[in-house]
């Protein structure tokens, strides 16, 4: 398996407050990715990281930030948690960032945010 | 543009028959195609990739899909299903992107009666 992990893997907060997600990887990949996974929706790119505070948006990136100030870590920040962020949310890394890109997963993160 | 369409939210099978999850694309450029599946409770496992090579891919347990560009479809067989292949099956697309973005198909769980 690849070697990426996730922390914390459950949380509960409540609206309003801020929550940071961290992924860690020990392959020393560029190419870092958030998702995030709801019922019926597949899984939704939130925003990615090409390199060291190289990133950008996803699809579904509002109210979400990130951050890479190492190869090894990616951080997904919600500045103010709201209900609609309730998600499992998953981090990916690659180590090419072109069309044969394949890309492994960690084991996510359960959010809920009440 | 990519898009994925998986055909099928839901298919069940009993053990011993065959397996077809269904998936049609829409890409602008020539594809890849990758199958995930997820077990309950479980980070993503890649299943096999199309990469423009041999138009049948194997992957592993047994899976393995045909791209079929007449037919805009990527569909992943099995000639008979395990109790173990009870999952969540996605269907993704990376199209001639920066960043190897990926899109997800909505899934389609797949349940296996004894």
């Amino acid at each position: 398996d690849a070697g990426i992990t996730q922390s914390p893997r459950h949380k509960v907060t409540e609206t309003g407050t801020p929550v940071t997600l961290r992924c860690h990887q020990t392959e020393n990949h560029r190419y870092m990715y958030w998702y995030r996974q709801d019922p019926g929706h597949g899984l939704r790119l939130i925003h990615y990281s090409y390199g060291v505070k190289d990133t950008d948006k996803g699809e579904v990136s509002d109210g979400y930030s990130v951050s890479r100030s190492k190869t090894e870590d990616f951080l997904l920040t919600l500045e103010s948690a709201t209900s609609s962020q309730t998600s499992v949310y998953f981090c990916a890394i690659a180590g090419r960032g072109d069309y044969n890109n394949e890309q492994f997963f960690g084991p996510g993160t359960r959010l809920t945010v009440l | 543009a990519q898009s994925v369409t998986q055909l099928d939210s839901h298919v069940s099978v009993s053990e011993g028959t065959p397996v077809l999850l269904r998936c049609n694309y829409s890409s602008s450029y020539s594809p890849s195609l990758f199958w995930y599946v997820q077990h309950p409770n479980k980070g993503l496992q890649l299943l096999l990739k199309y990469t423009s090579a041999a138009t049948l891919v194997k992957g592993i347990n047994g899976f393995e899909a045909e791209f079929k560009k007449s037919e805009t479809s990527f569909h992943l067989t099995k000639p008979s299903a395990h109790m173990s292949d009870a999952a969540e099956y996605f269907c993704v697309v990376s199209g001639n992107n920066q960043g190897g973005k990926l899109i997800f198909g909505q899934g389609t769980e797949l349940s296996v009666k004894p």
